[in-house]
């Protein structure tokens, strides 16, 4: 089976550093995807993980341990435009269809305070 | 980076008609998917759009009621036919550009009366 977990919400201080966690449990693992989705938005694509360690992009970076099943998001320098929902999302080849789909995480609603 | 375009953003119907949805892609992609999200939920798969050959359907969804086009690399169609106010979601066109990343279209909200 498949399972995803995040958050349901956080909430984190303008200029501050929040850490997304997301853990997982699937049949089988070929990345690990992080998406920004505002309100009434699709989702944006963020990063992707498919070995082992962090990877940065400017103010985020994610990381991924596969032998834990564990990946977070972390975001420096809140803005308040961060506000929005955070998705994880697993590429499961042996999850249906084909190598490339995504079972997403039910999502993690972030506010950025002042 | 992919741009995904959706027809329509939105529609409103009526209960037992279809509604076409079109994606547009502006470059050619190995891939695309259809998604749906259901208000106050993440998303889910519905289908895997494959270029001139039927689509490939997750558990829970059926062709009779999602049938799916893809005539070329940069283009797809998913029609909801004889929709139920259950049908009420989001619908969400994915393409994969290059093994890293996917990208997501706007997405159709509908609402079915």
């Amino acid at each position: 089976g498949q399972n995803i977990d995040q958050p349901t919400e956080m909430t984190a201080t303008e200029g501050a550093i929040v850490q997304i966690n997301c853990t997982y449990q699937t049949s089988g693992f070929n990345g690990l995807f992080w998406y920004q989705q505002h309100a009434g938005e699709a989702p944006t694509f963020l990063s992707y993980n498919v070995l082992d360690g962090l990877e940065e992009k400017g103010r985020f970076s994610s990381f991924l341990s596969r032998s834990k099943g564990y990946s977070y998001l972390l975001l420096k320098e809140l803005q308040m435009k961060d506000s929005a929902s955070y998705l994880c999302a697993v590429r499961d080849p042996g999850s249906g269809a084909g190598s490339y789909q995504l079972t997403f995480g039910k999502g993690t609603k972030l506010s950025v305070i002042p | 980076s992919a741009v995904i375009s959706q027809k329509p953003s939105r529609d409103i119907c009526q209960r037992g008609t279809s509604l076409t949805i079109q994606c547009q892609v502006d470059s050619q992609v190995t891939m695309m998917f259809w998604y749906r999200q259901q208000p106050g939920q993440s998303l889910t798969l519905i289908a895997t759009a494959n270029q001139g050959s039927e689509a490939t359907y997750e558990s829970g969804f059926v062709i009779d009621k999602f049938p799916i086009s893809r005539p070329n690399l940069t283009f797809s169609t998913l029609t909801v036919s004889n929709m139920s106010p259950e049908d009420s979601s989001i619908y969400l066109c994915s393409a994969l550009g290059t093994p890293d990343e996917q990208f997501f279209g706007p997405g159709t909200r509908l609402t079915v009366l």
